[in-house]
């Protein structure tokens, strides 16, 4: 079965340093893997995605993502926070049924300036 | 464009009312799903359509009715909740719902249910 954990339940930066939130997946074939933003009050964004192509993926607003297989990881990062990333932060892995996706409990990013 | 619209935005019912919520996209999605998100936890899935046909169904009350009338709508008819009903319900919707898919989520429709 697939499972995420995602590995702080917060993450708090200052505005201008690096973002770093972790994410440990479990599957028993390739996964595809997802991270999702949800801002306070909002519908959940997709980030980017990792569909076994490059291992490096590249998002939106200056977040990338790194599959490491050997470690079973997929790690969310960002040079610099900036206030507006302050956000719930959702890794995905994609179920058995490609319809259903398996959610992480979620990590909380706090910017403060 | 890659949006799903949910109404209302938010929704206050008691225990007897019957109500709805809607959902849209005109992406030419074949796939739609509803979510339901309680505070600070992860969204759950409920159901999913497949070309307009249920696919998936989470074991989900029966005071929970969806209907997908047609490829760009979903409903949600609710009758009979209880305050433990009371979350975040989203939809989202994907390309056809086989092979691994992005799925596009709405903004939600927040309910309370009294």
């Amino acid at each position: 079965a697939q499972s995420v954990t995602q590995l702080d339940s917060h993450v708090s930066v200052s505005e201008g340093t690096p973002v770093l939130l972790r994410c440990n997946y479990s599957s028993s074939y390739s996964p595809s893997l997802f991270w999702y933003v949800q801002h306070p009050n909002k519908g959940l964004q997709l980030l980017l995605k990792y569909t076994s192509a490059a291992t490096l993926v590249k998002g939106i607003n200056g977040f990338e993502a790194e599959f490491k297989k050997s470690e079973t990881s997929f790690h969310l990062t960002k040079p610099s926070a900036h206030m507006s990333d302050a956000a719930e932060y959702f890794c995905v892995v994609s179920g058995r049924g490609f319809q259903k996706l398996v959610f992480g409990t979620g990590t909380r990013l706090l910017v403060s300036p | 464009d890659t949006e799903v619209t949910q109404t209302p935005k938010h929704l206050v019912m008691g225990m007897t009312n019957k109500k709805s919520l809607k959902c849209e996209q005109h992406m030419g999605h074949r796939a739609m799903y509803w979510y339901k998100q309680k505070a600070k936890k992860p969204p759950e899935l409920m159901f999913v359509y497949s070309y307009e046909k249920l696919s998936i169904n989470e074991s989900v009350p029966s005071r929970f009715s969806p209907e997908c009338p047609n490829s760009s709508l979903l409903n949600l008819h609710l009758h009979a909740l209880q305050p433990e009903d009371s979350a975040l319900y989203l939809c989202a919707s994907s390309m056809t719902g086989g092979g691994v898919e992005t799925q596009y989520f709405g903004p939600g429709t927040r309910l309370l249910v009294l």
